[in-house]
């Protein structure tokens, strides 16, 4: 399975952008970069996923590089209950089934 | 009903009690998955099952058994379970045929004494 390497912690000021990068170096050509979010004792959320091109959508955008050797999530305008733990996934299937193999994540702190 | 239900939300087994915990959903997914989270780590893949087959199958250990009776529901049985196994057990599901993210449930967060 590619690993992804994610910084362990990152602070944001309230109404700024967060920028959460990723490396996944090893990706293959088909498999996907997904991005789960978890907020305390709570289960995963999705937020939002990529192959090549660019992505956006209501939570956030995901910018792939041209190598898709790394990836950014980019919260356009954080708030406080954006605060959490982000994981860079790369989604691999395994048997035609969705295998979700979690890294350790960034804890996002939002700073008021 | 976008909602993935887990119950109990909380359990404390003895090591030789049999206990089971419940997952259900009402979205239509076929594709339904166990993860065991441990304090401050990630989650981890423990069985997957697809239209009520178990596809994948993590090396658990066999005193946790996993069950899916319909499409709806996945129980994961318990059974002469360590210390160790404490943790916040997640349940997902995901639609097969239309593609789509998992969603999961709240956890039931598991103590064996």
């Amino acid at each position: 399975d590619a690993k992804t390497t994610q910084p362990t912690s990152m602070d944001c000021a309230e109404g700024r952008a967060a920028n959460l990068p990723c490396n996944h170096s090893t990706i293959s050509g088909n498999e996907y970069v997904y991005w789960y979010r978890q907020i305390h004792s709570q289960g995963p959320q999705y937020i939002i996923h990529g192959l090549k091109n660019n992505e956006t959508n209501e939570m956030a955008s995901l910018i792939i590089t041209e190598d898709r050797k790394s990836s950014t999530l980019i919260l356009p305008h954080a708030t406080l209950r954006d605060t959490a733990v982000y994981y860079c996934i790369v989604r691999v299937l395994l048997f035609g089934n969705e295998k979700l193999t979690f890294g350790t994540g960034t804890r996002l702190t939002i700073i008021p | 009903d976008t909602e993935v239900t887990q119950t109990p939300k909380h359990l404390v087994m003895g090591m030789t009690n049999k206990k089971s915990l419940k997952c259900e959903q009402h979205m239509g997914h076929r594709a339904m998955y166990w993860y065991k989270q441990k304090a401050k780590k990630p989650p981890e893949l423990m069985f997957v099952y697809s239209y009520e087959k178990l596809s994948i199958n993590e090396s658990v250990p066999s005193r946790f058994s996993p069950e899916c009776p319909n499409s709806s529901l996945l129980n994961l049985h318990l059974h002469a379970l360590q210390p160790e196994d404490s943790a916040l057990y997640l349940c997902a599901s995901r639609p097969i045929l239309q593609g789509g993210e998992q969603y999961f449930g709240p956890g039931t967060r598991l103590t064996v004494t």
